[in-house]
């Protein structure tokens, strides 16, 4: 089947520490991977996707690369914010006809001054 | 601007009153979804849909209905809402094809007492 796993939380780091959140997936067929942000209060915003092996996506600093092998997509920046406070969900999809996102459990992380 | 909308964004209820959770989108996307959201269960899809007329089940449907009229509308039923349908509601939609992003609504928090 498709799953997510998803590092647990929460994470507390200090502002410009180096962020890593784990994601591994099993997925049938051939999956895109995908990562997306929640503010406090606020919807989803795709944060990065990736949708072939050894694809890297990125976007505000955040880096995450699909590695078919280790089935992974860990999430990294080099330096984060105190802006950077969300709750980050991994997620995959397939094409077929369910349209279905499966998504892990979220990691809420939060940056102190 | 695109942009997927929702009302109510909070609605608190009792057992047994019928409600109906609208959903807007004004992408011209042919596919539209319903998740909930719980705590440490991350996002399960309840309905989809892939085109006008065209619903089928996701991963928790029990307790819910959807219909798709229009394209552009995908509204949530609860007929008989019970307290364990107390949850974090997104709706979101994405075009037929390409690497499966979805856009996401901002949420609806619905309380069934």
């Amino acid at each position: 089947g498709n799953s997510v796993t998803q590092m647990e939380g929460p994470v507390t780091l200090s502002e410009e520490a180096f962020l890593t959140i784990n994601c591994t997936y099993t997925a049938t067929g051939y999956p895109s991977l995908f990562w997306y942000v929640q503010y406090p209060g606020e919807g989803l915003q795709l944060l990065l996707k990736a949708t072939k092996a050894d694809d890297k996506g990125s976007n505000k600093g955040f880096e995450a690369t699909y590695r078919k092998e280790t089935t992974s997509f860990h999430l990294e920046k080099g330096s984060v914010q105190v802006s950077d406070s969300a709750v980050y969900f991994c997620a995959l999809t397939v094409q077929t006809g369910a349209n279905n996102l499966f998504f892990g459990t979220g990691t809420r992380l939060t940056v102190i001054p | 601007e695109a942009q997927v909308t929702q009302n109510p964004r909070y609605l608190i209820t009792v057992t047994g009153k019928k409600l109906t959770v609208t959903c807007s989108q004004n992408m011209n996307h042919e596919y539209m979804s319903w998740y909930r959201q719980d705590p440490g269960l991350g996002l399960r899809q309840i309905y989809y849909s892939m085109n006008v007329e065209v619903t089928d089940k996701g991963d928790v449907p029990e307790g819910y209905k959807v219909s798709r009229k229009e394209k552009r509308n995908f509204p949530l039923i609860l007929e008989s809402p019970s307290p364990n349908q107390t949850s974090l509601y997104f709706c979101a939609s994405r075009l037929a094809g390409g690497s499966g992003e979805q856009f996401f609504g901002p949420g609806t928090r619905l309380t069934v007492l």
